[in-house]
């Protein structure tokens, strides 16, 4: 099983700054890693896939790198909609595993 | 986009059988790449199990031995069956689909299922 690990656990930030989020895997998933946005109370909603591409309506202002085993989730400019938790999760190879995610708080 | 329901019992007994359907609407069930995922209250998310290519399954080895999906193409639903429940199994369960490959672009809202006696 292809661990996936999230850092920070929580990131504290002000609207307007920049938010890095990091998600390591314990071995190669190539480019098969997407990133998830939840919101209290709500399903989690796909942001990216292909580490780099956005899903459909997203802003420009999400954009996600890397390939292998680290990848980066970046938000150039945080808006008050993007308080929220993060997940990232591989679909290399069964089964598939998701990250422990990471809450972007003010 | 399709629009996913899910829709089941939310309170099971302990060592009963959790069913619960998902419905799809707005498109074909046959278009996409299907799964189970749950997140226990506060906590972070898991994959239960996943159908795709017109019968092919997959489970998260951890549930294995208790779990199952199926597809009803006429009714457009995807069902999952998780067996011998205990209060582990407790949590807000979520379909979902995908359209490049195992990447979820679209989500049900989720439902709660608490097993308590």
């Amino acid at each position: 099983e292809i661990v996936m690990t999230q850092s920070p656990a929580t990131l504290s930030l002000s609207p307007g700054e920049r938010a890095t989020l990091s998600c390591r895997a314990s071995q190669s998933v190539s480019s098969n890693l997407a990133w998830y946005q939840q919101k209290p109370g709500q399903a989690p909603g796909l942001l990216i896939y292909g580490a780099s591409t956005r899903a459909t309506g997203i802003p420009a202002r999400f954009s996600g790198s890397g390939s292998g085993t680290e990848f980066t989730l970046t938000i150039s400019s945080l808006q008050s909609e993007d308080f929220a938790v993060y997940y990232c999760q591989q679909y290399s190879s069964w089964p598939l595993t998701f990250g422990g995610g990471t809450k972007v708080e003010i | 986009q399709v629009q996913l329901q899910e829709s089941g019992p939310g309170l099971v007994k302990p060592s009963e059988t959790l069913s619960l359907t998902c419905t799809v609407s707005g498109g074909s069930i046959s278009s996409y790449y299907w799964g189970w995922i749950r997140q226990p209250p506060g906590k972070g998310v898991e994959w239960i199990g996943s159908f795709y290519n017109s019968g092919s399954t997959n489970y998260n080895p951890s549930l294995r031995s208790r779990v199952t999906i199926s597809i009803d193409t006429s009714k457009n639903q995807l069902s999952l069956k998780l067996t011998s429940v205990t209060a582990a199994d407790t949590a807000v369960y979520y379909c979902a689909g995908g359209r490049q490959w195992l990447a979820f672009d679209c989500w049900g809202q989720g439902t709660l299922v608490t097993v308590s006696s």
